[in-house]
């Protein structure tokens, strides 16, 4: 079945920590994206990439870092230099239709500091 | 600047009831697109529909219909007969067209409650 998938769907963190969520999808979506919710809040954008070796920072990148090695994967690094980041992260990914841009979405994972 | 609003932030319905979600859009293009997401207690945001700047046909799928109205710039949800299983948070979307992504806008999103 064709999807996102997210891991691990909860994860622990000490401070002072870097922590490194997964995102993997086999749809042959151009672009992914990651987004950060916190509790009663919208959705906020950290990074994205429209393709394979290029990204782009978004509203909220700082303390965050990403890669695209692979079409297929965008893993997100929350460093330590993220002052707060217990909070739900999804994954999202979009077909590169000129600008037509529905995203479909993983199933998150949720990262508490201890 | 894009923004969406989502006046209301939480509703509670009696199963059976219908209930519809309000939300304004601002945008300075003449092309964009509305998107309606769900968002269930596991958390994985559902894609619900998408509605291009054109077409302001109003559409119905099964007990879920929107209404699209540019001159209002209101994009409202409605669900008929509600039931518990769509007890979720929904957000409404706004996207520019040509910036592939970036500009991608979320609501705050409306916790609806259906009660049994």
């Amino acid at each position: 079945d064709g999807g996102i998938t997210q891991s691990p769907k909860y994860l622990f963190r000490k401070e002072g920590q870097n922590v490194t969520l997964s995102c993997e999808q086999n749809l042959n979506h151009d672009a992914m994206y990651w987004y950060r919710q916190d509790p009663g809040q919208g959705l906020r954008l950290i990074y994205y990439s429209q393709i394979v070796n290029d990204f782009q920072k978004g509203d909220i990148a700082e303390g965050y870092s990403v890669s695209r090695e692979k079409k297929e994967s965008f893993p997100l690094t929350v460093t330590s230099a993220q002052k707060n980041p217990t909070a739900f992260y999804l994954c999202a990914s979009s077909p590169r239709e000129g600008g037509t841009d529905t995203q479909y979405f993983g199933p998150g994972t949720r990262l508490t500091v201890l | 600047a894009q923004k969406v609003t989502q006046a209301q932030t939480e509703i509670s319905v009696v199963e059976k009831e219908d209930v519809t979600l309000d939300c304004v859009y601002e945008t300075r293009d003449t092309t964009y697109y509305l998107f309606w997401y769900k968002q269930p207690p596991s958390g994985e945001l559902v894609f619900l529909i998408r509605r291009n700047s054109f077409d302001e046909q109003n559409e119905i799928s099964g007990r879920y219909s929107w209404n699209f109205q540019k001159s209002t710039s209101s994009f409202n949800f409605t669900i008929t007969a509600s039931q518990v299983v769509d007890s979720a948070v929904y957000f409404c979307a706004l996207s520019e067209a040509n910036n592939y992504g970036q500009n991608f806008v979320f609501g705050p999103g409306t916790r609806l409650s259906v009660l049994p």
